[in-house]
């Protein structure tokens, strides 16, 4: 079955950086693109980017770039995000989904099918 | 245009139906996908493309689109489809950037 592993809880100073890993399994880890989404406390999803495990593009929300940066590593079907310069508003939980795309109805549609169990990044001096 | 609007809450009494509704002019070019997230849950997939359910997730949920705004239906709401519902599509501007609802607290009474 497809599972989307985390790492675990990362408390961070103001400045730091942050790496958070999702480890894939149950599927061809190539085969599909990983799409990274972050939730802060009390509000809603937030896209933060997309990389494709096949060739390592990527595609970075506007607000984020250059301070983010997603990887992955095909030896061991991994994903990660890297976050640089936190602030306070970055405190989130940050989720991995596996990101792919429907064009079957006439339009496409981009979705994400399988979610990691999240990872609680807190950003405090 | 990378917004999607949602309305923030949305009630129905138990076993009616209940439409929840997603406004944005990427959903002109692409279908919505939908989410359903329970407190302290990951996102759970509910629909995408067209009208499509993955594997588990009851008949009651559908979706539909029109112009700008896609919906998502529940014919016959549980007590258990009291969640946050959030739309997803990408932008339709050409820089292919994924756009999220700011997401609808649905209350079944």
């Amino acid at each position: 079955q497809v599972q989307l592993v985390q790492s675990g809880a990362e408390v961070k100073k103001p400045g730091a950086s942050v790496k958070v890993s999702c480890k894939a399994s149950g599927y061809t880890f190539t085969s599909y693109g990983i799409s990274w989404v972050r939730q802060a406390p009390g509000q809603g999803l937030e896209w933060m980017g997309w990389i494709s495990a096949y060739n390592g593009n990527t595609n970075y929300a506007q607000k984020l770039q250059g301070r983010v940066t997603m990887t992955t590593d095909t030896s061991t079907s991994t994903a990660y995000m890297e976050l640089r310069s936190l602030r306070s508003d970055d405190t989130a939980v940050y989720y991995c989904a596996r990101a792919l795309m429907d064009c079957s109805g006439g339009s496409c549609s981009w979705y994400f099918d399988y979610w990691g169990q999240g990872t609680l990044v807190t950003v405090s001096s | 245009s990378s917004e999607l609007t949602q309305d923030p809450a949305v009630s129905v009494a138990l076993g009616q139906t209940v439409r929840i509704t997603c406004q944005g002019d990427s959903l002109r070019s692409y279908y919505a996908s939908w989410y359903q997230q329970k407190p302290g849950q990951a996102p759970v997939l509910v629909i995408y493309g067209k009208n499509n359910r993955p594997s588990g997730i009851p008949d009651r949920f559908s979706g539909s689109s029109s112009g700008n705004t896609a919906s998502l239906t529940i014919t016959g709401a549980q007590a258990e489809d009291e969640a946050d519902y959030y739309c997803n599509s990408r932008d339709s501007s050409g820089n292919h950037r994924g756009v999220f609802g700011g997401g609808t607290k649905l209350t079944v009474l």
